[in-house]
């Protein structure tokens, strides 16, 4: 089946650790993007990636970095400077239109990973 | 800088009833989508209708359907014959035409009585 996968569904982060969320994709699609999720809050976009080996910030990049160096993967390392990176985290994909006037194609998401500091 | 608003956090609607849900946003572009997705106690983020701002024809999925006024800025999703796995927290979002990005808003928890 296509979809897109998350894991691990929980994670637990020491002080000063970094710890990397996985999200894979098998729907063929360019775009990617990562979001957290706070309570009583929307969700916010951390970082997105429209192409392989491309990807830029999003509302609240700091504290976190990316890689995309293959289609399927885009994953999210929460490193020790997020200080506050209790939450919860989702990835989405999309086929993006390109050029003005592009048809932009829905965003659908994966299952999340709750991330929880000890 | 783009804005959604969802004014109402919570609201409660009994089975089989019709509900509305409220959401406004603020936007100077002339080329944008609107969505509402749902999140059930799951957490999984569900596509539930968009809407194209070009089309003046307002969208239907089954039991759902939106009130665009674009004049107005306004984007409400209406349930029709409510059931109990209806219950979840629903979220307006707004995508511009130029790219992809997602600007969310808060969220309305909606209950579903039996």
């Amino acid at each position: 089946d296509g979809g897109i996968t998350q894991s691990p569904k929980y994670l637990f982060r020491k002080e000063g650790q970094n710890v990397t969320l996985s999200c894979e994709q098998n729907l063929n699609h360019d775009a990617m993007y990562w979001y957290r999720q706070d309570p009583g809050q929307g969700l916010r976009l951390i970082y997105y990636s429209q192409i392989v080996n491309d990807f830029q910030k999003g509302d609240i990049a700091e504290g976190y970095s990316v890689s995309r160096e293959k289609k399927e993967s885009f994953p999210l390392t929460v490193t020790s400077a997020q200080k506050n990176p209790t939450a919860f985290y989702l990835c989405a994909s999309s086929l993006p239109g390109q050029g003005a006037g592009a048809v932009q194609e829905t965003q659908y998401f994966g299952p999340g990973t709750r991330l929880l500091v000890l | 800088a783009q804005t959604v608003t969802q004014s109402q956090p919570e609201m409660s609607v009994q089975e089989a009833e019709t509900v509305t849900l409220s959401c406004t946003y603020d936007t100077s572009e002339s080329n944008y989508y609107l969505f509402w997705y749902k999140q059930p106690p799951s957490r999984q983020m569900i596509l539930v209708i968009r809407q194209e701002a070009y089309k003046q024809q307002n969208a239907t999925e089954n039991r759902f359907s939106v009130n665009f006024q674009k004049a107005a800025k306004s984007f409400s999703l209406k349930i029709s014959d409510s059931q109990l796995g209806d219950t979840a927290m629903y979220f307006c979002a707004f995508m511009r035409g130029a790219n992809s990005k997602l600007t969310f808003g808060k969220g309305i928890t909606l209950s579903v009585r039996p």
